[in-house]
């Protein structure tokens, strides 16, 4: 196992389109989480779940973000009319059920920068 | 509102020189996890502390957690410059959840 797996690295889009990041997480590992971090900040929980079930949305993640996670396996965070404000490192991470005792492991991430 | 600070925000330091970074939170949690991130790089897990009292090491970091005073610390013992990096500490006050509230930073600079 290779670890969390995020693509694409780098994301470069016009204000106005959409773009979808994909997640694959450990494979043993039944939660997922998304967070977003700007520049010089702290990663922000967007939302997460366990297996396919989307269990928490944070109010960060306004109508034009939505992710899935089809089967309990891989995740996609998809940003539809991208905005300015959008661009960010969006972090994926998972963890097993008893996360508590190891914490989580994150993916590399996805940079997106929106012109 | 749940505040996750700490401080310093930016650290320049010597090689071979000691320090701490403190971590404060403003909600139970007795459940503390540090992170290290490099520029333009994911989080590397460095530290979890599950319980009041918890020290762990590692190297030349030393972590610890007071849950009583809401309060971690991360000790840096005779710095290299290999330490130089961002580190994050980050709290699961969400029993269940496991929704992590993470600290604004620290940036460690250390210089040879």
């Amino acid at each position: 196992d290779t670890g969390v797996s995020q693509n694409p690295r780098h994301k470069i889009t016009k204000r106005g389109q959409n773009v979808t990041f994909r997640c694959d997480p450990i494979s043993e590992h039944n939660r997922l989480y998304w967070y977003r971090q700007t520049l010089g900040q702290g990663p922000e929980f967007l939302t997460y779940f366990q297996n396919e079930a989307q269990l928490e949305k944070s109010r960060l993640l306004s109508d034009r973000f939505s992710a899935e996670r089809p089967k309990g396996s891989f995740s996609t965070l998809e940003i539809q009319r991208t905005e300015q404000g959008d661009s960010a490192m969006y972090l994926c991470a998972s963890s097993p059920l008893n996360q508590g005792l190891h914490g989580y492991t994150f993916g590399s991430g996805t940079r997106l920068t929106v012109v | 509102e749940l505040k996750v600070e700490q401080n310093p925000l930016f650290l320049s330091m010597q090689e071979g020189k000691n320090y701490t970074i403190y971590c404060n939170y403003s909600t139970t949690s007795d459940r503390l996890y540090w992170y290290r991130q490099d520029p333009g790089k994911s989080l590397e897990s460095l530290f979890v502390l599950l319980s009041n009292g918890a020290v762990k090491q590692e190297g030349r970091l030393m972590a610890s957690l007071d849950t009583k005073a809401r309060l971690s610390t991360l000790h840096i013992t005779a710095a290299v410059h290999d330490l130089s990096a961002t580190y994050f500490c980050a709290v699961d006050p969400y029993s269940g959840t496991y929704k992590y509230i993470f600290g604004t930073g620290t940036r460690l600079k250390v210089l040879a």
